[in-house]
C-alpha cells in the first residue's frame, strides 16, 4: 500500500493561491491520486483526482510529475472558507482499493 | 439528489453499553464504506462492502464491533459493548462504481458522534 506524506499544516491568507505537495513514493502502476477537503463536523468532500500530469476542474488543480512519486494541489485565490483539513489518498480500485487517509494538511487561511 | 443520510447524529452512553448507527447511502451507490475518525486525525477505514457483501473487514474489531447490509442499501454498524477508545465519529460513506463518477470518489455523510462515559 502507497504511503502518503502531507505537510501537518500551512497558513495563508485570503487571495494567495496555495499548494499543497503529497509525496507517494511507492505508488504503484495503477494507482490514482485523489484529495479530499474536511471541514469540521463535516465528512470529506471530494475535491479532485488524477493519474497523471495535470488536472484542473472548477476548484482546485492537481500536478503530477512524470514519476509520480508525489502530487501537488493548488487552490487559487483562497479565502477564508477554504480553512479546512486536506488529505491525500494513493489506490487503485482494481487492486482491491483500500482507502487510507492519512492525518491531512490543516490549511488556515487568515484575512 | 439526496445525500448519505446518518443517524443518529450524536450519541452519549455508559460504557458497556450496546449502541448502533444507520446509514442510508445514496441511491443506486452499491459501495458502501464505515469508517471511525478520532480527533485531530483522519478517517480510519472499518469496512467496505460491495453490495450486500463484506469486501474489506480486516480493520474492524471484530470482538465488539458488527456490520449489516441486508439487501444491499442501508446499513448498521454495531458496538457492543462500547468501551472509552470507541468515542469517535462514525463516518458512512458511499460510492459509486461507472456511472460517469470519478473513479474514487466517495460521498461521505455526516457522521455520528459517539461519547463514551
Amino acid at each position: 500500500l502507497a504511503k502518503t506524506t502531507q505537510p501537518i499544516s500551512m497558513d495563508s491568507y485570503e487571495g494567495q493561491e496555495v499548494n499543497i505537495t503529497c509525496s507517494h513514493n511507492n505508488i504503484a502502476t495503477n494507482d490514482y491520486i485523489t484529495w479530499y477537503q474536511q471541514f469540521p463536523s463535516q465528512g470529506p468532500r471530494f475535491i479532485i483526482q488524477g493519474y497523471k500530469t495535470k488536472v484542473t476542474n472548477e476548484v482546485a488543480s492537481l500536478f503530477i510529475p512524470a514519476d509520480r512519486k508525489s502530487s501537488t494541489l493548488s487552490l487559487p485565490r483562497v479565502s477564508l472558507s477554504d480553512t479546512a483539513v486536506y488529505y491525500c489518498l494513493v489506490g487503485d480500485e482494481g487492486g482491491g482499493f483500500k482507502t487510507i487517509f492519512g492525518a491531512g494538511t490543516r490549511l488556515f487561511v487568515k484575512a | 439528489e439526496a445525500g448519505v443520510v446518518q443517524s443518529p447524529r450524536y450519541k452519549i452512553i455508559e460504557k458497556k453499553q450496546p449502541v448502533a448507527f444507520w446509514c442510508n447511502p445514496i441511491s443506486g451507490h452499491n459501495t458502501l464504506y464505515w469508517y471511525r475518525q478520532n480527533l485531530g486525525q483522519g478517517p480510519e477505514l472499518l469496512i467496505r462492502y460491495e453490495n450486500e457483501e463484506a469486501v474489506d473487514d480486516s480493520q474492524l474489531p471484530k470482538d465488539r464491533f458488527s456490520a449489516e447490509r441486508l439487501k444491499g442499501v442501508d446499513s448498521t454498524l454495531k458496538i457492543q459493548p462500547a468501551e472509552l477508545g470507541d468515542s469517535a465519529v462514525y463516518l458512512c460513506a458511499s460510492r459509486a462504481v461507472g456511472g460517469g463518477s470519478s473513479y474514487n470518489e466517495q460521498f461521505f455523510g455526516p457522521g455520528t458522534r459517539l461519547t463514551v462515559l
